[in-house]
């Protein structure tokens, strides 16, 4: 497996426009989560899904964020309108085969976002 | 709510020497602990995990760790460094099996001299 891609790696937009953010998990696991990472706040839990349900978005602004999983192998993070405090690296990541019993998170290599 | 604490932003260490990066965590259920490494411009990647199974955990890349429930401890060490070791280190805590929600220290930058 190619483990979880994030696309893009890196993105610069201008205040108040939509940015959206791509992940595609591992295979055949059941959970994906988007954590954000800043100096100041260090790694923060935005949103996670079981089987593409929301479970817990209560780390993300609900005003300007939103976060789908339209299907196992893909989610979408949205910011609309994008604030230059967006700005951050923003982890996917997956977890918990049922096949294998694994539970352990697989980071992607995060999507660089800066605002200005 | 459960919550880590590592101490010490940074932490240096010659070549050779012993690794010690400090995690203490609170938990009101017994935890799942995580040790997560990041070089830069990577993401995080699984060095070990305690599952209650067993208080020294071993990981990759030589590294390993000890659950101490009474000091709530779940410190992370290797007894030589390496250069290659130089990244920084996330310890976490996750209240169900492991694979939910984890909750992350602030990390340790690891600075190795040769």
């Amino acid at each position: 497996d190619a483990g979880v891609i994030q696309s893009p790696r890196h993105e610069v937009t201008e205040m108040g426009q939509e940015v959206t953010l791509r992940c595609k998990p591992i295979s055949g696991h059941d959970y994906l989560f988007w954590y954000r990472q800043t100096m100041m706040q260090g790694l923060e839990l935005l949103v996670y899904f079981n089987n593409k349900a929301v479970m817990d978005d209560s780390g993300m602004p609900k005003d300007r964020f939103s976060a789908k999983m339209p299907n196992a192998s893909f989610s979408t993070l949205k910011i609309q309108p994008s604030e230059p405090r967006d700005s951050a690296v923003y982890f996917c990541a997956s977890s918990f085969d049922a096949r294998t019993g694994r539970t352990e998170a697989f980071f992607g290599q995060g999507t660089r976002l800066t605002v200005v | 709510a459960q919550s880590v604490t590592q101490l010490g932003s940074h932490v240096s260490v010659s070549e050779g020497a012993l690794v010690l990066l400090r995690c203490n965590y609170s938990s009101s259920v017994p935890p799942y602990l995580f040790w997560y490494v990041q070089y830069p411009n990577q993401g995080l990647q699984l060095l070990l995990k305690y599952t209650s199974a067993a208080t020294l955990v071993k990981g990759i890349n030589g590294f390993e760790a000890e659950f101490k429930k009474s000091e709530t401890s779940f410190h992370l060490t290797k007894p030589s460094a390496h250069m290659s070791d130089a990244a920084e280190y996330f310890c976490a805590v996750s209240e169900g099996t492991g694979f939910q929600k984890l909750v992350f220290g602030t990390g340790t930058r690891l600075l190795v001299s040769p």
